[in-house]
């Protein structure tokens, strides 16, 4: 089976750096994405990883190392609208779908 | 349309009723997810069509769950004698259907609530 681990709740301030982690188990991988979601809101794509190392966009980064099957999102310069759930989430064993984790609540604050 | 949509946005239903959501992917999208998200967790993968086919309905969680993609584009989820545990946010997703499907444009969903 696939399940990714990440922290349930993570508060910052306003221009902070905040590092959310992600460990995950899989059959065969498929790359790492990381997907935004505000209150109310649909789920939006922010990253993408197939590779080790560090993506970098704007102000968002995402990071991956497989062979410890771990991954972080990276954001730097918090701003309030950052307050949203942000979930990891690998390709099925059958290549046709995402599992995603439980997400993790940022709140920011200023 | 600009993006994916869904209807209804909302639906009450009591115990027992039959329901029926729809979603309207990005035009040219061929590929088409169903997922379910319920309070306070992640996305629950249903089912996926790519065209008009459904190759992969593994996450399908009973035979009062169904789908069906008519046209290459909308698509309907229909939920038989719903149960309470079937209240939930659900939600349609749809991608370009190349060899990465890893960026998937989500609709605003559809909030069920079973009575």
């Amino acid at each position: 089976g696939q399940s990714l681990e990440q922290p349930s709740e993570v508060t910052a301030v306003e221009g902070a750096i905040v590092q959310i982690n992600c460990t995950y188990q899989t059959s065969g991988f498929y790359g790492l994405s990381w997907y935004q979601q505000h209150d109310g809101g649909a789920p939006t794509f922010l990253s993408y990883n197939a590779l080790d190392g560090l993506e970098e966009t704007g102000r968002f980064s995402s990071f991956l190392s497989r062979s410890d099957s771990y991954g972080y999102l990276l954001l730097q310069e918090l701003q309030m609208k950052d307050s949203a759930s942000y979930f990891c989430a690998v390709g099925n064993q059958a290549g046709t779908a995402l599992i995603f984790g439980k997400g993790t609540t940022l709140s920011v604050s200023s | 349309g600009a993006g994916v949509s869904q209807s209804p946005s909302n639906k009450v239903t009591e115990k027992g009723k039959d329901v029926e959501l729809r979603c309207d992917p990005i035009s040219g999208h061929t590929a088409l997810y169903w997922y379910r998200q319920r309070l306070g967790q992640g996305l629950e993968f249903l089912i996926y069509f790519q065209g008009n086919s459904a190759p992969d309905k593994s996450g399908l969680p009973s035979d009062r769950f169904s789908a069906e993609r008519t046209g290459e584009s909308v698509s309907t989820l229909t939920i038989q004698r719903t149960q309470q545990e079937d209240s939930a946010v659900y939600l349609c997703a749809s991608s370009p259907g190349t060899t990465n499907n890893n960026e998937q444009f989500f609709g605003p969903g559809t909030r069920l609530t079973v009575l």
